[in-house]
């Protein structure tokens, strides 16, 4: 089983529509949780952090974490044909000093939004 | 403010052939990474430096080697390349902001033949 578990899509929703992306892991170790959106051809961008399971809202966007299920969510209010891209939740252990550095990253959801 | 700075952008080798990836940032991190992105696998971890003089493997490391030349540069370089290195490379640094603090370049598309 990977540490991180993300369906890959493509995801197609018609614009307007509320979009969800989901995120599922395994290991209790970790405790920040990000969304990043990836443009094609272009680096990833974080667009959303939390660290605390509940809601995050940020505009259209709000980021959902629970610790208990171990389960992220991504939504999306009102999408627009620019939020189409590749969305990767990605998630990290403290930085203690101790253990691997880096992200976790899950697939990626392929999204789009049609006009 | 140009962040994260890879080069080069495209490159196409043929088997056996040897390259160097080059990364520099400019927003004085101490953190540096370099992943690899392949269609239906997500961004994973080839080797880190969490500072200048240390390197860490991360959970692909094989068939490739690490430089932390100073601050600002971190390189990945592919000795012996083969096809199943064929893939995007992105390189990544972070402030001490933890996780949240991460800034990725645009990336390196390499072809293996």
């Amino acid at each position: 089983q990977k540490e991180v578990e993300q369906d890959p899509g493509p995801l197609s929703v018609p614009e307007g529509a509320i979009v969800s992306l989901n995120c599922t892991y395994s290991n209790s170790a970790f405790q920040y949780f990000m969304w990043y959106r990836q443009y094609s051809r272009k680096g990833p961008e974080l667009l959303m952090y939390t660290y605390s399971s509940g809601n995050k809202e940020d505009g259209r966007f709000t980021a959902q974490v629970d610790k208990s299920s171990k389960y992220i969510s991504l939504f999306i209010r009102d999408s627009q044909p620019s939020d189409s891209a590749t969305y990767l939740c990605a998630m990290s252990r403290p930085y203690s000093g101790g253990g691997a550095d880096g992200l976790t990253f899950g697939k990626g959801t392929h999204l789009i939004i049609q006009p | 403010n140009a962040g994260v700075t890879q080069t080069p952008k495209f490159q196409v080798l043929k088997t056996g052939q040897s390259m160097t990836l080059q990364c520099a940032q400019d927003m004085n991190h101490n953190s540096m990474y370099w992943y690899r992105q392949d269609p239906g696998m997500g961004l994973r971890l080839i080797y880190y430096s969490a500072s200048e003089g240390t390197t860490d493997k991360g959970e692909v490391p094989n068939g490739y080697n690490v430089s932390r030349l100073n601050k600002r540069e971190f390189s990945l370089r592919l000795e012996s390349a083969a096809p199943s290195q064929t893939s995007v490379y992105f390189c990544a640094s972070r402030s001490t902001g933890g996780a949240r603090g991460y800034t990725f370049g645009s990336g390196t598309r390499l072809t293996v033949v």
